[in-house]
């Protein structure tokens, strides 16, 4: 099954405490992105890919990182959280130029 | 820079019914993508439905179509024969077309669709 999987779907950790949140895809797709999605403002995109070792800042890159060692698979990291990275995280990703953007399953991070 | 903006915060339909969610943008291209993406209380986001800007064809995904209007830029999404499993938050967004295009999608804040049994 065609998919973006997103691990883990929920965390919970504390203020400073380094985590990364796994996103793949299996579609062989060359671009991927990650998303934050907070109340009353939309989805904003953090980072993105256009393929591997090809990475860009989004909107709202501040405190995180990603990486793109190979093509299936681009972790978001957090090197050192902060409760204003609570959110709902996306990871999505597409074909390329022209194509819908698929999403994965969304991550849930409480950051105290 | 483009902004999609959705009017509605929150609209409610009777079962079987049908109900419109608006959304506007705001470019100077002329190549562009549009989308309309559900977001259930799961969570996960869903494409619902795409359209091309070159397209003037209204697009239409079984009870789900769009009232493109390119000149007014508008983009609204219609949804027929109303059921309770469309009840979820509708989000607009805009991707532009352009060759340096970094594929990123624009979005609107969201309509709340309720769907009265």
């Amino acid at each position: 099954e065609a998919q973006v999987t997103q691990n883990p779907r929920y965390l919970i950790t504390v203020t400073g405490k380094k985590l990364t949140v796994t996103c793949s895809q299996n579609m062989n797709h060359e671009y991927m992105s990650w998303y934050r999605q907070d109340p009353g403002l939309g989805l904003r995109q953090i980072y993105y890919s256009m393929n591997v070792e090809v990475t860009d800042k989004g909107d709202v890159p501040e405190g995180y990182k990603v990486s793109r060692k190979e093509k299936r698979n681009f972790p978001l990291i957090l090197e050192s959280p902060s409760p204003n990275q609570t959110s709902l995280y996306f990871c999505a990703s597409s074909p390329g130029q022209g194509h819908t953007q698929y999403f994965g399953p969304g991550t849930r991070l409480l950051v105290l | 820079a483009q902004t999609v903006t959705q009017s509605q915060p929150e609209m409610s339909v009777q079962e079987a019914e049908t109900v419109t969610l608006s959304c506007t943008y705001d470019t100077s291209e002329s190549d562009y993508y549009l989308f309309w993406y559900k977001q259930p209380p799961s969570r996960q986001m869903i494409l619902v439905i795409r359209q091309e800007a070159y397209k003037q064809q209204n697009a239409t995904e079984n009870r789900f179509s769009v009232n493109f209007q390119k000149a007014a830029k508008s983009f609204s999404l219609k949804i027929s024969d109303s059921q309770l499993g469309d009840a979820a938050m509708y989000f607009c967004a805009y991707r532009s077309g352009g060759m340096d295009s970094n594929y990123q999608l624009i979005w609107g804040a969201g309509t709340k669709l309720i769907i009265k049994p």
